[in-house]
């Protein structure tokens, strides 16, 4: 059982690139989640999708897009990558966007130079 | 608004006790997670609090109270490989989880 899986691990993008982070689960999980981890700050969500179909912004939206197709799949997609989007970027996944846990993807970091 | 606030490191012996605090403030609230990230690892769960109270698993235990927005984790008889970081984070009024910086736990022989 994989779980939840990222790719790539990490990347190197020059500034203005179109870059697609990929997210998969075999859980079945209805909930995923993608977030943002900087240096001396929390973990910040950028998108979040609660079921196949639909998805919504969290906290830091501006410059990335998501897509959710299928239960499995959630695609985060920067148009035009900025220094500033230099990050570790986690997806995550829960049954339900309840009181569940949620379950982290081995991560993906990103240089934007 | 919402903040939430954790220490930023702590030291400590193996073998010790260790107590790691948590402070909150929203207007709406869902409950009360703890996760541990290793460095360079994806953050994995550790608990969740809901109802005021002490919830204890195995070496570690997690205690909330919602009256004085706060919250705590215990990591009892201190191994090498608690090291890590501790992350904070309650789910608010639409389900999402604002998440502390996470204190840097640093275990010393």
């Amino acid at each position: 059982i994989a779980g939840i899986t990222q790719a790539p691990t990490s990347q190197i993008l020059a500034a203005g690139r179109r870059m697609t982070l990929r997210c998969t689960q075999d859980m079945r999980h209805n909930a995923m989640y993608w977030y943002r981890q900087d240096l001396g700050l929390g973990l910040r969500l950028i998108h979040y999708s609660n079921t196949a179909g639909t998805t919504g912004k969290g906290e830091v939206p501006d410059g990335y897009s998501v897509s959710r197709a299928n239960t499995d799949d959630f695609p985060l997609t920067l148009a035009s990558a900025v220094p500033s989007q230099t990050s570790v970027y986690f997806c995550a996944s829960s049954e339900n966007d309840g009181g569940n846990e949620q379950f982290f993807g081995p991560g993906t970091r990103l240089t934007v130079l | 608004g919402q903040n939430i606030d954790q220490p930023t490191e702590m030291t400590a012996t193996e073998g010790a006790i260790v107590q790691i605090n948590c402070t909150y403030q929203t207007s709406g609230f869902n409950g009360l997670f703890w996760y541990q990230q290793h460095a360079g690892e994806a953050p994995t769960f550790l608990s969740y609090n809901v109802l005021d109270g002490l919830e204890e698993k195995g070496r570690f235990s997690s205690f909330l109270s919602r009256s004085k927005g706060y919250s705590y984790l215990l990591l009892k008889e201190l191994q090498m490989k608690d090291s890590a970081s501790y992350l904070c984070a309650f789910m608010d009024s639409n389900y999402q989880l604002i998440w502390g910086a996470g204190t840097k736990l640093i275990i010393k022989p």
